[in-house]
């Protein structure tokens, strides 16, 4: 049972290049999300998945597109990376919406 | 707006002394919340969930409370340890989702 499991761990980037993070959870958990967590700010949601099919903006959404591919999966793709995303990317799982939250062990991105 | 703030960017305490980390809110009467805790490089790991009604909860040594006329909540960890130390985060449920303080990082010496 691995949890939430996310890659790449460590990315580097040049401005307007794209990519997407992965990630899978093995819980069967209905409820999937993406938070972004830089220094002295906390974590902030950028999409979430309520239910496989179902994705919805969060807090921080620009710049940002995501799939719910399947009940397991659930990628974040940035089209045209800025260094203003550079940042680490969390993804979650849950069993509904306001439940305990599991995490990934997150992937670190840095945009030059 | 609604505001989450958690007072204290950082705790030092002595082991085996009880932490206290101090969570406030304003424009906004949550229904419950949580405690999580992260250590460095790692996701959050959930701890605690005190909803309204409940004024207290205990978790071994971990004691949350909920006072919602202050509109405030304590983190308390009693006998502290050096292995206790991690940023502790208050989140409080936003819509479907979680909104997260930004955390008190907690460092217990020996």
């Amino acid at each position: 049972n691995a949890g939430v499991t996310q890659t790449p761990k460590f990315q580097v980037l040049k401005t307007g290049q794209s990519m997407t993070l992965q990630c899978a959870q093995d819980m069967n958990h209905n409820s999937m999300y993406w938070y972004r967590q830089d220094p002295g700010m906390g974590l902030r949601l950028i999409y979430y998945s309520a239910s496989e099919g179902t994705t919805d903006k969060g807090e921080v959404p620009n710049g940002y597109n995501v799939s719910r591919l399947n009940k397991r999966e659930f990628s974040l793709r940035l089209e045209s990376a800025a260094p203003s995303q550079t940042s680490v990317y969390f993804c979650a799982s849950s069993e509904g919406g306001q439940d305990e939250q599991f995490f990934g062990p997150g992937t670190r991105l840095t945009v030059l | 707006s609604q505001k989450i703030e958690q007072n204290s960017e950082a705790l030092n305490i002595q082991e085996g002394k009880t932490a206290t980390l101090t969570c406030n809110y304003t424009n906004y009467s949550p229904a419950y919340l949580q405690w999580y805790r992260q250590d460095p490089g790692r996701g959050p790991v959930f701890l605690l969930l005190i909803r309204e009604n409940e004024k207290e909860k205990r978790k071994e040594r971990l004691k949350v409370t909920f006072d919602t006329t202050l509109k405030q909540s304590l983190f308390h960890i009693t006998a502290s340890q050096p292995a206790d130390s991690a940023t502790y985060l208050c989140v409080f449920p936003w819509g479907f989702d979680m909104r997260f303080g930004a955390g008190t990082r907690l460092t217990v010496k020996p």
